[in-house]
Parts: C-alpha cells; structure tokens; sequence
C-alpha cells in the first residue's frame, strides 16, 4: 500500500456519461498531480492541485476538470465521456513541489482504470 | 523541463547486472534525477533519486557523471519480477507549477 487511496479500481461507463474519480493523497502530502496512460499515449500529465489550489494544467481536455478539497483529497471529473478517455487515471501526491532538494518523488496509487463503451 | 533520452527497450537475464542510460543534456541546475518503475496495470513506483555523483539503496544505483548531462541506473542481479518499465525524470525544481513529464520510458525484459 503506497499510501495515495484512488476510489473505485475500476469504472464501466457509457459514452455522453460524466464520471468522478477520487484521490486520497499519503498523509502529510500537499500536492496531488493526475495522470492518464492509455495504450498509445503512455504517462501523460494531466494537472496539479497544492494545497486546494491549482498549479499546473498538462494535457487535460476542456471536458475534464478537477479539484482538491480543504482535506486535501482530489476528484477528476470527466464529463461528455468519449471512447478515447478509456485509460489508466493515476493519482501521485509528494509533499510539495517547491523545493527540488527536499521533493523525494511522486507516491502513486493503483489507479482506476476507466472503460467508455 | 529537461527533455530526457532513454533505450525503448532492454533484454536481460536473471542474475544480471542491468545498466539503463538516460540522457538529459538540458538539465537545469536545481533539477533533481529521479528513475521510476512500472509494472503492468500499477502506478509507477520511486527507486531512486540523485542529484549528481552517486546514490545507492537497497534497490539500485544510480550514477551522474560531473556535467550531469546522463544518468546510469543500475540493478544488481536482476529478477524475473524485474521485468518492468523503467523512467528517468529529469526536474522537481522549485518553481511553481511544474510537475515530473513521463516520457516512454525503457522495457526491461528479463528471461530465465
């Protein structure tokens, strides 16, 4: 157990569906950062919240948004759901971003791995 | 952000010692060097971190010459459970709004 909690594991949606994805960060941690990995796209960066608020915006779609919460969980919403977004989302959290010298990596979770049908 | 440049893949054979190359001829001052992995269907895992000369734990090494422009992760003795995708990320530097940019990282294929 890496620590970082992503609810559920796994999702079976239809396509036009919105769904909610959920990040628990490892305590202590500030900073949540999301992922996807689909088959031909490998990691890509999707966003990064510190502390509630958003710090860097990747390769999300204007269809995604995304949020952290005062107790520091996160929630990727994806809506107009599309065969494409079919993916593994990962959540990673680290304590801060802010100093290179004292960031000891990304803690991940397991993943939930989202199917569009 | 550094770009980095690594193998697509890597075969080995248990017992082994696996050097993966990384190079990361843009990397800026306060960058640190990070290498994780990944096995299928799970979140990558942290192995090691350096800054430059070298850093070993109970997993790998990792060794940066002086200019800092490559990096070499090593694994002793590989395993058939060390099959995986490995990444070099180059950065986590103190400056607002970055984050670690996977790139495809390095298949490791181990056989018996």
């Amino acid at each position: 157990d890496s620590g970082v909690t992503q609810t559920p594991k796994h999702l079976i949606t239809a396509t036009g569906q919105r769904v909610t994805l959920r990040c628990s960060p490892r305590s202590g941690d500030l900073s949540v950062y999301w992922y996807q990995q689909s088959l031909d796209q490998g990691l890509q960066f999707l966003i990064h919240y510190y502390n509630g608020e958003e710090r860097a915006k990747g390769n999300i779609l204007e269809r995604f948004s995304a949020q952290q919460f005062p107790d520091l969980h996160s929630e990727l919403n994806l809506s107009s759901l599309e065969l494409g977004d079919s993916a593994l989302y990962f959540c990673a959290s680290s304590v801060h971003f802010g100093d290179a010298r004292t960031n000891y990596g990304y803690t991940f979770g397991s993943g939930t791995r989202l199917t569009v049908v | 952000l550094a770009k980095t440049t690594q193998p697509i893949s890597m075969d080995s054979y248990e017992g082994q010692e696996v050097n993966i190359t990384c190079s990361h001829n843009n990397i800026a001052t306060n960058d640190y060097i990070t290498w994780y992995q990944q096995f299928p269907s799970q979140g990558p895992r942290f192995i090691i971190q350096g800054y430059k000369t070298k850093v070993t734990n109970e997993v790998a090494s990792l060794f940066i010459p002086a200019d800092r422009k490559s990096s070499t992760l090593s694994l002793p003795r590989v395993s058939l459970s060390d099959t995986a995708v490995y990444y070099c990320l180059v950065g986590g530097s103190n400056q607002a709004g970055t984050a670690l940019i996977f790139g495809k990282g390095t298949t490791l294929s181990v056989s018996s």
